[in-house]
C-alpha cells in the first residue's frame, strides 16, 4: 500500500515554462513534506520542504503547495531550466517518537527541453 | 564541509555471499538512516539510528539484513546470504537532531547480486 504516490512517472517541459510535479498521500499522520532531486549515480539532494501548518513555501524558482484537505502537494519550478532535468521524489514524515523516517513516492522524471 | 560518504560505490556479488556496506555520516549528525531503491521504485526505509537509542529496525525486509553503528558515527549494513532480489541502490542519510531536520543523502552503493 503506497502511502505517497507520484502518479506521473515522467514530465517534459519547454525551457522557460513552468514545471508542475504532483504528489498525493494517504496517511493523515504525515505532517512534514519534502521534495528531493536526484541525478543519475548520485544520492537524492534536498530541494524544499513544507510543514503541515503552512500551505505554501517558496525558495527562488521553487514553490511547494500543500492542500491538506485533498492530501495533495505540488512542486512548481518556474522558469524551468535544462539543468532541472532529474528525477524528483516527494517524501513525507510524521510524528513517530523522535524518528523522522521518510516515506518516498516513486519519483517523476522531469525533462526540460532547450 | 564533507557530506555523507558511502563505500563501496558499486558491489557485484554472487548469490549466497555476504556483503557489507559502509556509511560515514556528516560530522555531528546524530541520526542515521538506511534506505534502498530498487529498480523503478521509490526509496524504501530500512533502519534508523538515533544517538545511543535502540535502532528502529522496522523497515528491514528479512533477518538476513542487519546494521550497526559504532561510536555514534560510522554505520555498516550487512546482508547475509544475498539473494537476487537484494539488488538495489542502498542509500544512507544523516541528520542532526533538532526537530524536523532535513536528511542528507550519500551517493549510494549499487549492489548487484548475480
Amino acid at each position: 500500500d503506497q502511502q505517497v504516490k507520484q502518479n506521473s512517472p515522467s514530465l517534459s517541459v519547454q525551457e522557460g515554462r513552468i514545471s508542475i510535479l504532483n504528489c498525493d498521500y494517504t496517511n493523515s499522520m504525515f505532517d512534514y513534506f519534502l521534495w528531493y532531486k536526484k541525478y543519475p549515480a548520485e544520492g537524492p539532494t534536498f530541494l524544499i520542504s513544507i510543514s503541515s501548518i503552512k500551505d505554501k513555501n517558496e525558495d527562488g524558482r521553487f514553490t511547494v503547495f500543500l492542500n491538506k484537505s485533498a492530501k495533495h502537494l505540488s512542486l512548481h519550478i518556474v522558469p524551468s531550466q535544462p539543468g532541472d532535468s532529474a528525477v524528483y521524489f516527494c517524501a513525507a514524515s510524521g510524528s513517530r517518537g523522535s524518528a523522522r523516517q521518510l516515506t518516498f513516492g516513486s519519483g517523476t522524471q522531469l525533462t526540460v527541453l532547450p | 564541509g564533507a557530506g555523507v560518504s558511502q563505500s563501496p560505490s558499486n558491489k557485484v556479488t554472487e548469490k549466497g555471499k555476504d556483503v557489507e556496506l559502509r556509511c560515514d555520516p556528516i560530522s555531528g549528525h546524530t541520526a542515521l538512516y538506511w534506505y534502498r531503491q530498487s529498480l523503478g521504485q521509490g526509496l524504501e526505509f530500512l533502519i534508523y539510528f538515533q544517538g545511543n537509542s535502540a535502532p528502529d529496525k522496522s523497515g528491514l525486509p528479512s533477518d538476513r539484513f542487519s546494521a550497526e553503528r559504532t561510536g555514534g558515527s560510522v554505520s555498516t549494513l550487512t546482508i547475509q546470504r544475498t539473494q537476487q532480489e537484494d539488488s538495489a541502490v542502498y542509500l544512507c542519510a544523516s541528520s542532526s537532531n533538532r526537530g524536523r531536520e532535513t536528511q542528507y543523502f550519500g551517493p549510494g552503493t549499487r549492489l548487484l547480486v548475480l
